[in-house]
């Protein structure tokens, strides 16, 4: 079974710039969820999607957006991007519940410039 | 507010000896908890849980005990190898939340020779 897989893998921006990241789930899997990951932070939680309907959500601002698709694959966008944005963006998905079994993908290492 | 604190950003242990990472939580709803361990370049990947209904769970050399009342959680791994350095976060999750994971910050564990 394939893994979760995100593209890019590397992403260098300007401020003002937005972004688009991608997450392919594991087949099968319904639920997505990103994360933000900085030094000394931990996993800051931004959003989790279900059935293409946003379920939970982080503390993130409105510049933080996301959706997912019918086939659960799923993007995240961040329009006018900040310094503080860079960082090391990480897709999970389970099966239908975030407190399953997670699994993640490689990241997605965003850097503003 | 972190709800979920892993106060240790740092842990050193000699390989053969056992290694105890501790967890801290704040919200008493929280009844379901998780591991993850995560090496560089890598996203986390899932170690072992545990419900608030048990103390203990076992899977070979990992155990995670639970405190209830002391609202703590460790894991322990016995004995420590090399294959162990990593970084060990914590998450936990509270039905009436969506099972959305709140995460700690991490602790870096390095087994020594």
């Amino acid at each position: 079974k394939a893994g979760v897989t995100q593209t890019p893998r590397y992403l260098i921006k300007t401020r003002g710039q937005q972004v688009t990241l991608s997450c392919s789930p594991i087949s099968g899997h319904r639920s997505v969820s990103w994360y933000q990951q900085t030094p000394g932070q931990g996993l800051q939680f931004l959003f989790e999607y279900f059935s293409e309907t946003q379920r939970n959500k982080g503390n993130f601002p409105g510049r933080f957006s996301g959706r997912q698709f019918s086939n659960s694959r799923s993007e995240m966008n961040v329009s006018t991007l900040e310094l503080g944005d860079s960082a090391l963006y990480l897709c999970a998905s389970s099966l239908e519940y975030p407190n399953n079994e997670q699994f993640f993908g490689p990241g997605t290492r965003l850097t503003v410039l | 507010d972190q709800q979920v604190k892993q106060n240790s950003p740092s842990l050193s242990v000699q390989e053969g000896r056992i290694s105890i990472l501790n967890c801290d939580y704040t919200n008493s709803m929280f009844d379901y908890f998780l591991w993850y361990k995560k090496y560089p370049a890598e996203g986390p990947t899932f170690l072992i849980s545990i419900s608030s209904i048990k103390d203990k769970n076992e899977d070979g050399r990992f155990t995670v005990f639970l405190n209830k009342s002391a609202k703590h959680l460790s894991l322990h791994i016995v004995p420590s190898q090399p294959g162990d350095s990593a970084v060990y976060f914590c998450a936990a999750s509270a039905t009436d939340s969506n099972y959305q994971l709140i995460w700690g910050a991490g602790t870096k564990l390095i087994i020594k020779p």
